[in-house]
């Protein structure tokens, strides 16, 4: 198993511009999640789904928003990029549905500049 | 979550066993003790959970005191690659995905 992948590794965006943050996981895992690190800081969850075609938010989604088609991806879009949105993004999948048990992907490094 | 309180930061030496506490002391009956951690620039590790009983696993041993307001996890023989800010967690079940990371402890290990 690859576990979970995070495409790209690092990106940068001028203010503005927009990308999508891909996500995915081959451990059929039904609960995935999305998190911020800023420097120095804890993580942050974004938004979470527990199942392809459902997703809520977590303590911070202004700016972002995610769909899940599939059980494999969860991806992440930015959709006017700001300076306040650089940050190291990290995925994670979860073996129970309350995302207790999470495993995290490599993260996505984010410069807006 | 329930609120937790670990230390800032600890000090090892390589091969002897690293010690990090956790106070939990608002715990309620069904709630579950977490052990993350992140080593530098990478995302964040499962190490272990538990309940109420004592857990080994091939990374970790969690104790958890008998009225549940502590624990301590327990990494054997730490090595240099164990270096990394520890994060106790305790997850409230009705806050679906909601894991709160906190400053954690961090672990230095030296030769």
């Amino acid at each position: 198993n690859a576990g979970v992948t995070q495409t790209p590794k690092f990106q940068v965006l001028k203010t503005g511009q927009s990308m999508t943050l891909q996500c995915a996981q081959d451990m059929n895992h039904e609960y995935m999640s999305w998190y911020r690190q800023d420097p120095g800081m804890g993580l942050r969850l974004i938004h979470y789904s527990v199942g392809a075609g459902i997703t809520d938010q977590g303590e911070v989604p202004n700016g972002y928003n995610v769909s899940r088609s599939t059980t494999e991806d969860f991806p992440l879009r930015l959709l006017s990029a700001a300076p306040s949105q650089t940050s190291v993004y990290f995925c994670a999948s979860s073996t129970d549905i309350w995302g207790e048990t999470q495993y995290f992907g490599p993260g996505t490094r984010l410069l807006v500049l | 979550d329930a609120k937790t309180t670990q230390p800032t930061s600890m000090d090892c030496a390589e091969g002897r066993a690293a010690n990090l506490p956790c106070n939990h002391s608002t715990i309620s009956g069904n709630e579950y003790v977490y052990w993350y951690r992140q080593i530098h620039s990478q995302g964040p590790q499962y190490i272990i959970h538990g309940l109420k009983n004592n857990e080994t696993n091939e990374m970790a041993s969690l104790i958890i005191t008998e009225d549940r307001k502590s624990s301590t996890l327990i990494l054997p023989h730490a090595t240099l690659r164990d270096t990394a800010v520890y994060y106790c967690i305790v997850p409230r079940p009705s806050n679906t995905g909601k894991l709160i990371f906190g400053q954690g402890t961090t672990l230095q290990v030296k030769p």
